[in-house]
């Protein structure tokens, strides 16, 4: 089964509004993944994070791999109607012994009002 | 700029059929993922290909599923005697050989076990 605990499962915000999401394990993790999936398509990768209290931006995104490498978090600032979709955290954690199997939040839903 | 792509993108078959997914990678990639994604969920990783050799299979290929990418380039995935539990969407996804687990993902082959 899945290792990773995210929340919120579902977030309805208005558009112009900042959104935190957050993942985490009980389980070490050397790599956090960020990927937007829309409904009918495949995930598309955000950011990607490799090292500890790292924090990494792309455009309006921000993540941040947790100092315990236990979690992380993913910030959008300014939300718009086109950040509408599902937030999956994923990483291969360091006790499957595979550094290639990717291990998958069950999501975050995003909803952005007018 | 071409992504993964994967083909069909739907497939309805009746139980017992056998059915083929085709996918195409990204293509200085050289290796290649197949992931099971059921509603609500996070993907599920299935099997990893180096090349042409399938370094890696997970307890959810069962002895129906086959997968294969005989040049190092496409990889298809098999399903023989279908049952309804198969419906799911089948997600390919690439990764160039380095430490990086930056995975890339096409969008899906939806199938529908009647």
């Amino acid at each position: 089964g899945q290792q990773l605990n995210q929340s919120p499962q579902s977030m309805f915000i208005q558009e112009g509004e900042d959104v935190s999401m957050n993942c985490t394990s009980s389980s070490i993790f050397n790599t956090w993944l960020w990927y937007k999936q829309d409904p009918g398509e495949g995930p598309v990768l955000l950011i990607a994070l490799y090292k500890a209290g790292e924090l990494t931006s792309n455009g309006r995104l921000t993540a941040q791999f947790g100092i315990t490498r236990k979690d992380s978090f993913l910030n959008i600032s300014a939300s718009i109607p086109s950040d509408v979709g599902i937030y999956f955290c994923a990483g291969p954690p360091s006790f499957s012994g595979s550094a290639r199997q990717l291990t998958f939040g069950s999501g975050t839903q995003l909803t952005v009002l007018p | 700029d071409t992504g993964v792509s994967q083909d069909p993108r739907h497939k309805i078959t009746k139980r017992g059929q056998n059915v083929t997914f085709r996918c195409d990678p990204i293509s200085e990639h050289n290796r290649l993922y197949w992931y099971r994604q059921t509603l609500g969920q996070g993907p599920e990783f299935l099997t990893y290909f180096q090349n042409e050799a399938q370094l890696e299979k997970s307890r959810l290929l069962s002895d129906r599923f086959s997968a294969e990418r005989p040049k190092g380039s496409f990889s298809t995935l098999e399903i023989q005697r279908t049952e309804q539990g198969d419906s799911a969407m089948y997600l390919c996804a690439s990764s160039v050989g380095l430490e990086y687990n930056e995975q890339f993902f096409g969008p899906g082959t939806r199938l529908t076990v009647l």
